[in-house]
């Protein structure tokens, strides 16, 4: 079946640090791929998404490439701020069948001053 | 992308009650999904609404603990019926969008039942 696995977090930042949180997905097919961002007390956001092989996804500062060879949708930042604090989601979403979002367990992102 | 309105935004609820969240778009939208995220965790598909239809619940999910109305293309609701502890997350209300590309979601309605 179709699954997201992310890296546990919180990931513990210095600001301006650089932010890498992994994501690998299963899927049959060529899924869309997403990143959600979910601020404290607040709904989900979508940062970035990519809907085929080799495209890159950027909004903010942040970036992901859809890697099909390692199954693969990385999120990176050169420089966090501490406003980037929130909770990061990973998600696929199948191209056949039923298209429902499949959503990882979410990283935890804390950058300190 | 689109506006998507959810009411109430917080709520806190006794136990064995019924709360029923809003979900308004401003845009004509085909597929309307309704998600649960309980405290800490990831989101889980509910249902998907589909206007003209029933709606179709995953599994785990079923409609007497979870009716839900679909009457047009901009609006869509979600009951939480005899609550408990347990239900108390947040419910967010998500639209396909895009041409069916992408999926954008409300700021959620966060229930506290007590």
């Amino acid at each position: 079946g179709n699954s997201v696995t992310q890296m546990e977090g919180p990931v513990t930042l210095s600001e301006e640090a650089f932010l890498t949180i992994n994501c690998t997905y299963t899927a049959t097919g060529y899924p869309s791929l997403f990143w959600y961002v979910q601020y404290p007390g607040e709904g989900l956001q979508l940062l970035l998404k990519a809907t085929k092989a080799d495209d890159k996804g950027s909004n903010k500062g942040f970036e992901a490439t859809y890697r099909k060879e390692t199954t693969s949708f990385h999120l990176e930042k050169g420089s966090v701020q501490v406003s980037d604090s929130a909770v990061y989601f990973c998600a696929l979403r199948p191209n056949t069948g039923f298209q429902k979002l499949v959503f990882g367990t979410g990283t935890r992102l804390l950058v300190s001053p | 992308s689109a506006v998507i309105s959810q009411k109430p935004s917080r709520d806190i609820c006794q136990r064995g009650t019924s709360l029923t969240i809003q979900c308004q778009v401003d845009s004509q939208v085909t597929m309307m999904f309704w998600y649960r995220q309980q405290p800490g965790q990831s989101l889980t598909l509910i249902a998907t609404a589909n206007q003209g239809s029933e709606a179709t619940y995953e599994s785990g999910f079923v409609i007497d603990k979870f009716p839900i109305s679909r009457p047009n293309l901009t609006f869509s609701t979600l009951t939480v019926s005899n609550m408990s502890p347990e239900d108390s997350s947040i419910y967010l209300c998500s639209v396909d969008l895009d041409g069916g590309n992408t999926i954008y979601f409300g700021e959620g309605s966060w229930l506290t039942v007590v």
